[in-house]
């Protein structure tokens, strides 16, 4: 079963325009969540995450997510897309009943159009 | 603080040949790492998890004759690819846990070419 749904495997904005990338995960119990950037050859970044605690997150970049119990959903967003953000995105989590184990998303490449 | 480090960022191997990475974190001690594996425009499989001192955990599908994994110090583990073909071809990524903290920081990668 896929824990870990990111809808839209390539989303492409405009600089400035919002950004919001999708992520729902399937899990009875909320695992706590986690959204990483990779740029060309490099490894895994992390912009935020959820554990515990406000539902709200903000992480680097300007970056934020909302945690939604009730649409098991943990979409990033980012008022105004800058070229620097074009790169991988992925959304991942822990469930609670396996440890430390991280799953992740399939991926959405981000294009920044000038 | 919490970095990680990978070595080589970059091998070409002949078929046949084996090849070590290392993954070390550089300011924490790591009692689990993790190796990953990812193809173009893939996202990351888990690939297994190493526990220092023991035995590492592979996961199903992955030859663990094929992919060794010590982790023998708590800030270092190792991947040999062992008689790697170019099937083996792909980008290695490891990450590190500190100890009771719930988040992995990641290597930068070692990109594998086998001819």
């Amino acid at each position: 079963a896929q824990s870990v749904t990111q809808l839209g495997s390539h989303v492409s904005v405009s600089e400035g325009a919002l950004v919001l990338l999708r992520c729902n995960y399937s899990s009875s119990v909320p695992p706590y969540l986690f959204w990483y950037v990779q740029y060309p050859n490099q490894g895994l970044q992390l912009l935020l995450k959820y554990t515990t605690g406000a539902t709200l997150v903000k992480g680097i970049n300007g970056f934020e997510a909302e945690f939604k119990k009730s649409e098991t959903s943990f979409h990033l967003t980012k008022p105004s897309a800058h070229m620097s953000d074009a790169a991988e995105y992925f959304c991942a989590v822990i469930l609670k009943t396996s440890g430390s184990r991280l799953t992740f998303g399939e991926g959405t490449q981000l294009t920044v159009n000038p | 603080g919490a970095v990680v480090s990978q070595h080589p960022s970059r091998v070409i191997c002949k078929s046949g040949t084996s090849v070590k990475i290392e993954c070390r974190s550089l300011d924490f001690q790591a009692t689990t790492m993790f190796w990953y594996r990812q193809f173009p425009k893939q996202s990351l499989m888990l690939m297994a998890t190493s526990n220092e001192g023991s035995k590492a955990t592979y996961e199903q599908g992955v030859e663990k004759d094929k992919f060794l994994i010590n982790h023998a110090s708590l800030t270092l583990s190792t991947l040999t690819v062992t008689s790697a073909h170019p099937e083996d071809s792909s980008f290695y990524i490891c990450s590190a846990e500190p100890t009771s903290y719930n988040e992995q920081f990641f290597g930068p990668g070692t990109r594998l070419t086998v001819l």
